[in-house]
């Protein structure tokens, strides 16, 4: 499966959007992105995927660039809650395998 | 509702003993996993099933056995801990069609501390 960069930290201010990059260069057709965070000392929780078109639910929006080698989860209005490590994985559909990076971790300041 | 629960949340036990921890899923999910969160914070797979049946068998020591006896749980039991075994412990399960996505979803995690 390919593997992903993403930055090491980033800060926001409370209320605007947090715009998280995320590079899949190596990216196969099949591959899903898939979008994890963990807040502190809680289980890891799902938040978007998409395979090439963007997507939105009612935590994010996913936007996949047209070659698909990256992508940017977009919180739009971050709160202190959205305090948390953001994990982005590629993985194949017939892969259950999540492979997990460091993530970026995402400070949201009052 | 949890959809995804583990037992305990906390373990302290002393080395060299025998403990499990149990994960039961009403999502009506067919895989399960077990995954391992150390100190440095790297969330790795260890174990996941199928249908009742072993699919992921990553290299972790045979003192670690995974059961599961229906699709809706997957336990997880260590025989002679050691220290190094301390670490949180997360479930998963998911669902999904061959070729399709297969979101994961964990539950809160068995913080274990081997003494």
């Amino acid at each position: 499966d390919a593997k992903t960069t993403q930055p090491t930290s980033m800060d926001c201010a409370e209320g605007r959007a947090a715009n998280l990059p995320c590079n899949h260069s190596t990216i196969s057709g099949n591959e899903y992105v898939y979008w994890y965070r963990q807040i502190h000392s809680q289980g890891p929780q799902y938040i978007i995927h998409g395979l090439k078109n963007n997507e939105t639910n009612e935590m994010a929006s996913l936007i996949i660039t047209e070659d698909r080698k990256s992508s940017t989860l977009i919180l739009p209005h971050a709160t202190l809650r959205d305090t948390a490590v953001y994990y982005c994985i590629v993985l194949s559909g017939n892969n259950r395998k999540l492979i997990w990076g460091l993530g970026t971790s995402l400070a949201v300041n009052p | 509702d949890t959809a995804v629960s583990q037992t305990p949340k906390y373990l302290v036990t002393q080395m060299g003993n025998d403990k499990s921890i149990k994960c039961e899923q009403n999502l009506g999910h067919d895989t399960m996993y077990w995954y391992k969160q150390d100190s440095k914070k790297f969330l790795k797979i260890m174990f996941s099933y199928n249908n009742k049946e072993l699919i992921i068998n990553e290299t972790v020591p045979n003192r670690f056995s995974p059961k599961s006896p229906d699709k809706a749980h997957l336990n997880l039991h260590i025989n002679s801990l050691e220290l190094g075994d301390s670490a949180v412990y997360f479930c998963a399960s998911s669902q999904g069609g061959a070729g399709g996505p297969r979101t994961q979803y964990f539950g809160p995690g068995t913080r274990l501390t081997v003494l």
